[in-house]
């Protein structure tokens, strides 16, 4: 499979505990975005990186959250101290963000976290 | 910030019928809007995209359009099968590829049944 691809799927945490996802892109791309969708809702955007910078960070990331992409490949999704309000699906997409092909995002499967 | 509004929130027809699914942004420098299908427990499938450039976009039995003056846009399905069952997110961004915003503003979605 050669598309986005993320780990673990589901996550079940006690509340104050750290976790940590990883998404892998498609191998090609420049950009990866972190989303964050909870039931009924569109995805709301986090964070996203080109290559290893990171380029914006949305308010709703709060100092608990932090995400990386060390190599510009991989990226990890940091939470610390969960608190039950953090229980969602985290989505990772990426896309070619190229001048004349615009910047079309492809999403991997998600990982469901839920905070007991 | 870009606010995407979308119409309407669930939406029923029979199998053979059109479907018509609206949003509007907010912000003008918006220029990238792409429509995303998401099954239930699956990651968000892009179906359709549309560009500022052009006004309509159409795949098979599905169709986009853009009224720029006006903000909004809206998806067009023709011919609904069962299989078109889904949520489906419309979403707006600031893209020009390298040197672009990127990240995807969605709407609340639309549950869309086909009954067959």
């Amino acid at each position: 499979d050669t598309g986005v691809s993320q780990d673990p799927r589901h996550k079940i945490t006690k509340r104050g505990q750290n976790v940590t996802f990883r998404c892998d892109p498609i191998s090609e791309h420049n950009r990866l975005y972190w989303y964050r969708q909870t039931l009924g809702q569109g995805p709301e955007f986090l964070t996203y990186f080109q290559n290893e910078a990171q380029l914006e960070k949305s308010r709703l990331l709060s100092d608990r959250f932090s995400a990386e992409r060390p190599k510009g490949s991989f990226s990890t999704l940091e939470i610390q101290r969960t608190e039950q309000g953090d229980s969602a699906m985290y989505l990772c997409a990426s896309s070619l963000a190229l001048r004349e092909f615009g910047d079309t995002q492809y999403f991997g499967p998600g990982t469901r976290l839920t905070v007991l | 910030g870009e606010n995407v509004e979308q119409h309407p929130s669930t939406l029923s027809v029979q199998e053979g019928d059109s479907a018509v699914i609206k949003c509007t942004y907010s912000d003008s420098a918006s220029n990238y809007f792409p429509w995303y299908k998401q099954e239930l427990g699956k990651r968000p499938q892009l179906i359709i995209d549309i560009r500022s450039n052009v006004g309509e976009k159409k795949d098979q039995r599905i169709a986009v359009t853009l009224n720029k003056t006006a903000k909004h846009f809206s998806l067009h399905i023709t011919e609904t099968q069962p299989e078109d069952s889904a949520v489906y997110f419309c979403a707006a961004s600031i893209n020009a590829g390298g040197t672009s915003y990127g990240k995807l503003t969605f709407g609340q979605g639309t549950i869309l049944t086909v009954h067959p």
